[in-house]
């Protein structure tokens, strides 16, 4: 299995502010996607980064407040902009590799605090 | 537009008891995945299952499939204490597709 590093792992920010979070795959990897876990819920899928192009959004997700970079098969971000108190969760970044034959794996995720 | 139900939400438990949580998913999926979480980590996988009938089995853990029943199950035999944790299933949206739709996660506390 891949091995995912995350940065941060935790951060308190200001609201009105924006956190930009790394994902960084010890191998190339097909896939790449970023998933919200709220306090004390499940996870939900917010997109998923694309490799040289426009990430995909899910319903209720939108560029402007989660602009998402993948410049190659190894590394991605997630950019969670203008900060309010509801953006409080953890983000994790998870992998697949094609074909699909495994379960995709996910990074240890970073929780943020918007205060 | 596919939805995953799990229940209970919280199970506390004796050590040594035996316990199902169930996981049932509301279109076709063609695979069902179980992942573990504990308090400040990230998911761990626990099983694969791919295809109607499937069982896996690993220590005191099991967990089945019915697809036609669209619905899996997670076993618990003979809890201890390490197995403490919150148990996440998530079937896939489409075939062929690593995105995932959760369930709401199982609390589970085994009590000494």
């Amino acid at each position: 299995s891949a091995v995912i590093s995350q940065k941060p792992s935790r951060d308190i920010c200001q609201r009105g502010t924006s956190l930009t979070i790394q994902c960084q795959v010890d191998s190339q990897v097909t896939m790449m996607f970023w998933y919200r876990q709220q306090p004390g819920q499940s996870l939900t899928l917010i997109a998923t980064a694309n490799q040289g192009s426009e990430a995909t959004y899910e319903s209720g997700f939108v560029i402007d407040k989660f602009p998402i970079s993948r410049p190659n098969l190894t590394f991605s971000t997630l950019t969670v902009s203008n900060m309010s108190p509801e953006d409080s969760s953890i983000y994790l970044c998870s992998v697949g590799q094609a074909p699909m034959n495994t379960e995709a794996f996910f990074g240890q995720g970073t929780r943020l605090t918007v205060v | 537009e596919l939805k995953v139900e799990q229940n209970p939400l919280f199970l506390s438990m004796q050590e040594g008891k035996n316990y199902t949580i169930y996981c049932n998913y509301s279109t076709t999926s063609d695979r069902l995945y179980w992942y573990r979480q504990d308090p400040g980590k990230s998911l761990e996988s626990l099983f694969v299952l791919l295809s109607n009938g499937a069982v896996k089995q690993e220590g005191r853990l099991m967990a089945s499939l019915d697809t036609k029943a669209r619905l899996s199950t997670l076993h618990i035999t003979a809890a201890v204490h390490d197995l403490s944790a919150t148990y996440f299933c998530a079937a896939s949206r489409g075939s062929g597709t690593y995105k995932y739709i959760f369930g709401t996660g199982t609390r589970l506390k085994v009590l000494a």
